[in-house]
């Protein structure tokens, strides 16, 4: 399987700051997703972010309030901007190997904004 | 847009009862995928279904994808402690904007009482 690293695990931000979530998948992963899943919820798939290229999103999430960033294959980043307590959730990135279809999940980010 | 269900929510059972989630999509899938989160977890992989009418089994845990490939069930056999967690399914289109993305089901909260 594959690993994926994410950082920070957690974290507690005051209204209207910004945080930005790194993903680290190893090598063998092709795509990258992040998700939301509000607590007791499911997930939600935020984007795909794309290496070297704008992600795509899908409905309700927008560029300005969800800037990622994929430099290389096995690096991403979420940016969480202008932060409302709406936001809280945790925060989820995976990967998935190419021809596989089955994604590798982060151990996510619970992001409280108070 | 394409939808996946699944029921129940909850489901509570005494230690050595049996357990079914059923997932069902509003349209034919390239593939249906199963994935555990334990509380405080993230979702791991459990199986993928490819074939119309296929059913793997994993110890005791028998997952059945449909005929029609819109529905898929996982039946875990004299459950344990150690079964407690969120069930989903997840479904996998080909082709279109759906290239790629799973859409998971909303989830079975599996509690096992010893």
């Amino acid at each position: 399987s594959a690993v994926i690293s994410q950082k920070p695990s957690r974290d507690i931000c005051q209204r209207g700051t910004s945080l930005t979530i790194q993903c680290q998948v190893d090598s063998q992963v092709t795509m990258m997703f992040w998700y939301r899943q509000q607590p007791g919820q499911s997930l939600t798939l935020i984007a795909t972010a794309n290496q070297g290229s704008e992600a795509t999103y899908e409905s309700g999430f927008v560029i300005d309030k969800f800037p990622i960033s994929r430099p290389n294959l096995t690096f991403s980043t979420l940016t969480v901007s202008n932060m409302s307590p709406e936001d809280s959730s945790i925060y989820l990135c995976s990967g998935e190997r190419g021809g596989i279809d089955t994604q590798y999940f982060g151990p996510g980010t619970r992001l409280t904004v108070l | 847009g394409q939808q996946v269900m699944q029921i129940p929510q909850y489901q509570h059972v005494q230690e050595g009862e049996d357990f079914t989630t059923y997932c069902n999509s509003s349209t034919t899938l390239s593939n249906i995928q199963w994935y555990k989160q334990r509380p405080g977890g993230h979702p791991v992989f459990l199986i993928q279904l490819v074939k119309s009418g296929e059913v793997k089994k994993q110890k005791r845990l028998t997952f059945q994808f449909g005929e029609a490939k819109k529905n898929s069930s996982l039946h875990i056999t004299a459950t344990q402690t150690t079964d407690v967690g969120t069930y989903f399914c997840a479904g996998l289109l080909t082709g279109g904007t759906s290239y790629g993305k799973l859409t998971f089901g909303q989830g079975t909260i599996l509690t096992v009482h010893p």
